[in-house]
């Protein structure tokens, strides 16, 4: 049963690029939450997505951020004109339900996002 | 609002001696807790979740984390160090009420000596 996926592991852009950034859920989940860790600051909730909506997005910056969840393929993390202080590791996470403590969320390895 | 606070940003002990983590956690209601390990550029493995149905939870590798209301506190434990443990451990807090978001400690970074 495969993980959590995420790519690319690595990726490096220039200021004013765009960042795109991939999860596949494990099979069977249709929950997907994004959380971002910045150096010296933890990890953080960005957006959390079912199929084709949107349900939490309060951890988003207002501008230059989107996500999304469509019926078919991969959740995608977008940053628009990224910026130096984009760099970090964001995270996806997926679950089977919502917030149920037995059926916790699992862990993609990371895409970490480097900005010259 | 729920949170957690981890008491140690860093623990060291030596290989084969006791770990003890420590968590605290602010909940209007009965919370959700979980505790991960996140070992260097990987992402973040569970170790256990307390689900209300024993306040002593077992968990993998030998951890195991006691919930004490009384005390609001969720502190993680294992008998005897092992080298592999050496990584970051992060308590977490679901939060239920909100579509289970998962509020995050600032981790505590655990080094094992020879």
């Amino acid at each position: 049963n495969a993980g959590v996926m995420q790519n690319p592991r690595h990726l490096v852009r220039r200021r004013g690029q765009e960042a795109r950034l991939r999860c596949s859920p494990m099979k069977g989940h249709s929950h997907v939450y994004w959380y971002r860790q910045l150096p010296e600051e933890g990890l953080k909730f960005m957006v959390y997505l079912q199929k084709e909506n949107i349900i939490d997005e309060s951890g988003m910056p207002k501008e230059r951020f989107s996500a999304e969840f469509p019926k078919e393929g991969p959740s995608i993390l977008r940053i628009q004109q990224v910026v130096r202080g984009d760099s970090a590791a964001y995270f996806c996470a997926s679950s089977p339900s919502q917030g149920r403590p037995n059926q916790p969320q699992h862990f993609g390895d990371g895409t970490r996002l480097s900005i010259l | 609002a729920q949170s957690v606070t981890q008491l140690d940003s860093h623990v060291s002990v030596s290989e084969g001696t006791p770990v003890l983590l420590r968590c605290n956690y602010s909940s209007s209601y009965s919370p959700s807790l979980f505790w991960y390990v996140q070992h260097p550029n990987k992402g973040l493995q569970l170790l256990l979740k307390y689900t209300s149905a024993a306040t002593l939870v077992k968990g993998i590798n030998g951890f195991e984390a006691e919930f004490k209301k009384s005390e609001t506190s969720f502190h993680l434990t294992k008998p005897s160090a092992h080298m592999s443990d050496a990584a970051e451990y992060f308590c977490v807090v679901s939060d239920t009420n909100q579509g289970g978001k998962l509020i995050f400690g600032q981790g505590t970074e655990l080094s094992v000596k020879p």
